[in-house]
Order: structure tokens, then C-alpha cells, then sequence
């Protein structure tokens, strides 16, 4: 079936880095854009990078521009989000996400079951 | 950046119609989706594109989109409809309203 799986997450101190991975199956992942979503504790959803199918572009959320950076790796079926300079307002469920074909990319159609990232000294 | 705006909260009574709206500038030229997201769950996606159905959402649900509000509407509410529900639209940036909490009475 089709899947999504992160993981990755834990307990960071601020500044530090930490990399999220999410493995993607029964689907041909190399033909979907994905998403990074995050939603802090109690929060709503929000969006915060996409990398086109290929890999070729990539967007972030203006929150993270500069500190997140979104890669995958098409021969390993692998969604990554390598995030730097954390601060406490990262701290969030990560869920990676697959951008639906049928609403032309901008709608999220397979979600993971996310991954917590805390943030905390 | 582009806003929407949901009600924090909707109630609705067991096997009545719901209705929950998101507000936006000129939101019906953009394409609405919507998403449900039930305690410690992910979400999933109900509607997309304004008033489509993904495989395996039942027909009570179904949305509609004009001018500056977007609205998703449940019918014959059960008590298993209790849940979050978020509308998203894409303006350069995958843009999501702040969650509407629906309670089935």
C-alpha cells in the first residue's frame, strides 16, 4: 500500500542540527513533488518546503529559508529535511507529504505519520 | 502573504448538515482544499480542488468556492466527523487556515 514513513526526530538542543528522513513505497516515487509540513504542539498545520519530483527546485517557508534545506534521493525512494540553526519554534510534529497529481501539485494527498522534533535546552 | 480565516469552532447535531467556511481575498479564483485531522492522527484529505473527492471519502462530504469564501459542507453528521478540518490554498506558498474543531452533539 501506498506509504509514507519519517523518522528522524528527538530531543535537540537550540542551535544544533538535526537531519528527518522519509521513506516512501508503494508508489512510484520519483514522479511526485513532496512536502515537509510541521505542527507545533496545540498548533494548526504549517507548510514548510517542497522539492519537485527530479529534485530540480526547491521552496521553503519563509520560517525556515536559509536554515532547512529539502533533498531526496529518487534511487533509495527517500525524502530528506536537513534543519540547522534550530531554535525553540521549530519545535513540531514533521510529517512529510506527497503532493497530489490530480490537484496539479498543490494539495497534499498521502500524508506520514509524522515525526516529533523538540527543540529545548 | 495571503490569509484564510476559519471559525475556531462548529457544532453540529448528530445527523445534521455542517458547515464549516474559510475566508479569503478573492478566494474562489484559487483552487480550495480541504483536510481532516483527528487526535494524534495525520490529516487526510477530503476535498480537493474546491469540490472533488479523493477515493474513498464518503459523498457526505463535499465543498464548494466563490468569491471570498470556500465552504465545506458534511452531511449527516456522524460522530466519527469529530475531528479538525483546515482549508489550503497554494499563493506561492502552501497556505493553510487556522483549523476549525467541528463537534457532533
Amino acid at each position: 500500500q501506498v506509504q509514507l514513513v519519517e523518522s528522524g526526530g528527538g530531543v535537540v538542543q537550540p542551535g544544533r542540527s538535526l537531519r528527518l528522513s522519509c521513506a516512501a513505497s508503494g508508489f512510484t516515487f520519483s514522479s511526485y513533488g513532496m512536502h515537509w509540513v510541521r505542527q507545533a504542539p496545540g498548533k494548526g498545520l504549517e507548510w514548510v518546503a517542497v522539492i519537485w519530483y527530479d529534485g530540480s527546485n526547491k521552496y521553503y517557508a519563509d520560517s525556515v529559508k536559509g536554515r532547512f534545506t529539502i533533498s531526496r534521493d529518487n534511487s533509495k525512494n527517500t525524502l530528506y529535511l536537513q534543519m540547522n540553526s534550530l531554535r525553540a519554534e521549530d519545535t513540531a510534529v514533521y510529517y512529510c507529504a506527497r503532493g497530489s497529481i490530480a490537484a496539479a501539485g498543490t494539495a497534499f494527498d498521502i500524508w506520514g505519520q509524522g515525526t516529533m522534533v523538540t527543540v529545548s535546552s | 502573504s495571503y490569509e484564510l480565516t476559519q471559525p475556531l469552532s462548529v457544532s453540529v447535531a448528530l445527523g445534521q448538515t455542517a458547515r464549516i467556511t474559510c475566508g479569503g481575498n478573492n478566494i474562489g479564483s484559487k483552487n480550495v482544499h480541504w483536510y481532516q485531522q483527528k487526535p494524534g492522527q495525520a490529516p487526510v484529505l477530503v476535498i480537493y480542488r474546491d469540490s472533488n473527492r479523493p477515493s474513498g471519502i464518503p459523498e457526505r462530504f463535499s465543498g464548494s468556492n466563490s468569491g471570498n469564501t470556500a465552504t465545506l459542507t458534511i452531511s449527516r453528521a456522524q460522530a466519527g466527523d469529530e475531528a479538525d478540518y483546515y482549508c489550503q490554498v497554494w499563493d506561492s506558498r502552501r497556505v493553510f487556515g487556522g483549523g476549525t474543531k467541528l463537534t457532533v452533539l
